[in-house]
């Protein structure tokens, strides 16, 4: 069981919404440790696509965005698009690990 | 714009030693850390720990600690992850990825750019 708790899979189809949730504990994300997602698309290296629950990094699209709610995080694409099919991590730091970093399981989103 | 470039997909068999490589350039404001994420074909990412180049401090997860050992040359600007004796479990995807560093005492704490990934194969 990872200490941060993500979806196995999520799907949706072009144009919809899509929510990625990440539920974390009090000893993550409710001892104040920031969150942040990566995207792996099929083949490749994870890339940063949140920070610090909700900040867009540069050359990431408007469609992304993410927030917090007591102890979990969320990853929102408004408008998913194909090119956005990949799996999806989120990251924090956990107090149980001497404040070292966790990934969640990671979610597989399809879009169909 | 900082990059890392990894080093080639390795095999080799039970019992040898490996050491990859993650070369970062293109950092003005200094590299910050250098970290370690496995990743078996297909499962989710595994933290192994991190380097400070600057003095080569290093954390390691407990479930990594003891089995690799982290090490860097700042003169060639080059962060590497070793194995004394590799085992067959050990056959994954490696990843080296900054942690970008404190500037005038804030810290950042996601990791970002990723290198390409060294895949490491260990036969029996």
């Amino acid at each position: 069981q990872s200490l941060l708790t993500q979806p196995p899979s999520v799907s949706g189809a072009p144009g919809q919404t899509v929510n990625i949730v990440c539920a974390g504990t009090v000893s993550n994300i409710g001892a104040g440790f920031e969150v942040h997602w990566y995207q792996q698309l099929p083949g490749a290296a994870p890339k940063l696509v949140m920070s610090r629950f909700s900040s867009r990094p540069s050359g990431v699209p408007r469609r992304f965005s993410g927030s917090k709610s007591g102890t979990s995080a969320s990853l929102v694409i408004t408008g998913v698009q194909p090119e956005d099919e990949a799996d999806y991590y989120c990251q924090s730091y956990d107090t149980t690990l001497n404040n070292d970093v966790v990934f969640g399981g990671g979610t597989k989103l399809t879009v169909l | 714009e900082v990059q890392l470039v990894q080093s080639g997909a390795e095999v080799k068999k039970v019992g040898e030693s490996l050491k990859i490589a993650c070369k970062f350039s293109g950092h003005r404001l200094g590299i910050g850390w250098i970290g370690w994420v496995r990743q078996k074909p297909g499962k989710g990412l595994e933290w192994i720990g991190f380097i400070f180049p600057k003095d080569s401090d290093t954390t390691y997860s407990p479930s990594f600690q003891g089995h690799v050992t982290f090490s860097a040359d700042n003169s060639i600007d080059t962060a590497y992850l070793h194995w004394r004796a590799l085992q067959a479990s050990d056959s994954a995807v490696y990843y080296c990825a900054r942690r970008p560093p404190c500037d005038n005492g804030l810290c950042y704490t996601w990791f970002s750019p990723w290198g390409q990934g060294t895949r490491v194969t260990v036969s029996s």
